[in-house]
């Protein structure tokens, strides 16, 4: 596609509930970041894909977060009993290839409010 | 641990001004620096890219430095605009790390 592409734009869940995220890469690019924004407050890495390589997790900020990215184009990030301190708007972003002093480009968001 | 910190966190200037943000970074082992605009409630358009070896880039209005080795960049925006008024956010791509560390941000506004 023309860019990353991210959906749902808006999700409104209740405390408890999983909810799931889906990031659609730039076609071509095999580096796909998962990034999380709170009001106010900068860019928290969440997870990275590199290829058919192991992802780097460090960033998921307990087990109640996981994704995966199918035939290394899809992304979903899924969030699991939501709390209410997991609202944020989360960013997906791609790039060519991983750290290798590649552009990386970003969707518009999903914001995920928890009640 | 690499951190990126950002001065000012807000600004305010009338259209037509020339205006430099700062991006500090603690670790200068790094592949690139990216400057980044957010407007309210979108995600980041990239801006500019600075490879490492490289001191600066320009894009219009638009030019970013680097001087790797003390841990600085500067994006300097010419004759602001109304229109310029976003976050800007610079983020630094470590050599030793896949994801991209960002800075907090400067809230930039340009009033006419």
């Amino acid at each position: 596609g023309a860019g990353v592409s991210q959906s749902p734009s808006n999700k409104v869940t209740e405390k408890g509930k999983d909810v799931e995220l889906r990031c659609d890469p730039i076609s071509g690019h095999t580096a796909l970041y998962w990034y999380r924004q709170s009001l106010g407050q900068g860019l928290e890495f969440l997870i990275y894909f590199q290829g058919n390589s192991a992802p780097d997790k460090s960033g998921l900020p307990s087990d109640r977060f996981s994704a995966e990215r199918t035939g290394g184009s899809v992304s979903t990030l899924t969030i699991q009993r939501t709390q209410q301190e997991d609202s944020a708007v989360y960013l997906c972003a791609s790039s060519l290839v991983g750290y290798s002093g590649n552009t990386i480009y970003f969707g518009e968001g999903s914001w995920l409010t928890v009640v | 641990k690499q951190e990126v910190t950002q001065i000012p966190a807000a600004l305010s200037v009338p259209e037509g001004e020339n205006l430099v943000l700062n991006c500090s970074f603690t670790d200068s082992a790094i592949y690139n620096l990216q400057w980044f605009r957010q407007d309210p409630g979108k995600g980041l358009t990239s801006l500019l890219l600075i490879q490492s070896s490289q001191r600066e880039q320009t894009s219009g209005r638009l030019n970013a430095s680097l001087d790797k080795s003390s841990g600085r960049s500067t994006l300097y925006i010419a004759a602001s605009q109304p229109g310029d008024s976003a976050t800007y956010l610079c983020a630094v791509n470590p050599n030793y790390g896949q994801n991209f560390v960002f800075g907090p941000g400067t809230r930039l506004s340009v009033l006419p």
